[in-house]
């Protein structure tokens, strides 16, 4: 089975621009989850979809949007980014429910100047 | 809110030696899974626990979930240069899934 797919792996962008980050899941998984990464802040919970909604979200700001499509692949949004923006943006594929076990894709390292 | 404490931050040992991360919760947990960083990749699943006092090994790793279902402790024997990483926890109860801060290990040749 293919792995999990991100793309772009490397984004640099503009203060005040915004960005849309994508994911394949692996084949048959239907949640799939967003994770911030800093050093600082290690593994952020950003939000979960599962069959198109979004069931779980964490504490970040609605610049951060998501949604998931009819074949469970996945966007990222962030809009008006900010410096602090800077991080790898991680998405996670599970067979149902990210508390399954979750197999994360290589992630975009998005980098704000 | 639910956290999972993990400890320690850091580990640095001689290839050869033992190695033991832990993970608390606050509440109990209905599983939890460990997962391994390498410099510069993505977190790697590997393993889940949901029994009380469950021991589980893969190779030189030995994981263990606590008879409470509120501590974990991933125990890595006779460490290699390969066991470099960021090891985390991750715990669910319910629908709500927590990560630890993760444990970085060095490992000196």
């Amino acid at each position: 089975k293919a792995g999990v797919t991100q793309t772009p792996r490397y984004l640099i962008k503009t203060r005040g621009q915004q960005v849309t980050l994508s994911c394949s899941p692996i084949s048959g998984h239907r949640s799939v989850s967003w994770y911030q990464q800093t050093p600082g802040q290690g593994l952020q919970f950003l939000f979960e979809y599962f069959s198109e909604t979004q069931r779980n979200k964490g504490n970040f700001p609605g610049r951060f949007s998501g949604r998931q499509f009819s074949n469970s692949r996945s966007e990222m949004n962030v809009s008006t980014l900010e410096l602090g923006d800077s991080a790898l943006y991680l998405c996670a594929s599970s067979l149902a429910h990210r508390t399954d076990g979750a197999f994360f894709g290589q992630g975009t390292r998005l980098t704000v100047v | 809110g639910q956290q999972v404490m993990q400890i320690p931050q850091y580990q640095h040992v001689q290839e050869g030696e033992d190695f033991t991360t832990y993970c608390n919760s606050s509440t109990t947990l209905s599983n939890i899974q460990w997962y391994k960083q390498r410099p510069g990749g993505h977190p790697v699943f590997l393993i889940q626990l949901v029994k009380s006092g469950e021991v589980k090994k893969q190779k030189r790793l030995t994981f263990q979930f606590g008879e409470a279902k509120k501590n974990s402790s991933l125990h890595i024997t006779a460490t290699q240069t390969t066991d470099v990483g960021t090891y985390f926890c991750a715990g669910a109860n319910f629908n709500k899934f927590y990560f630890g801060s993760g444990t970085k290990l060095n490992v000196k040749p």
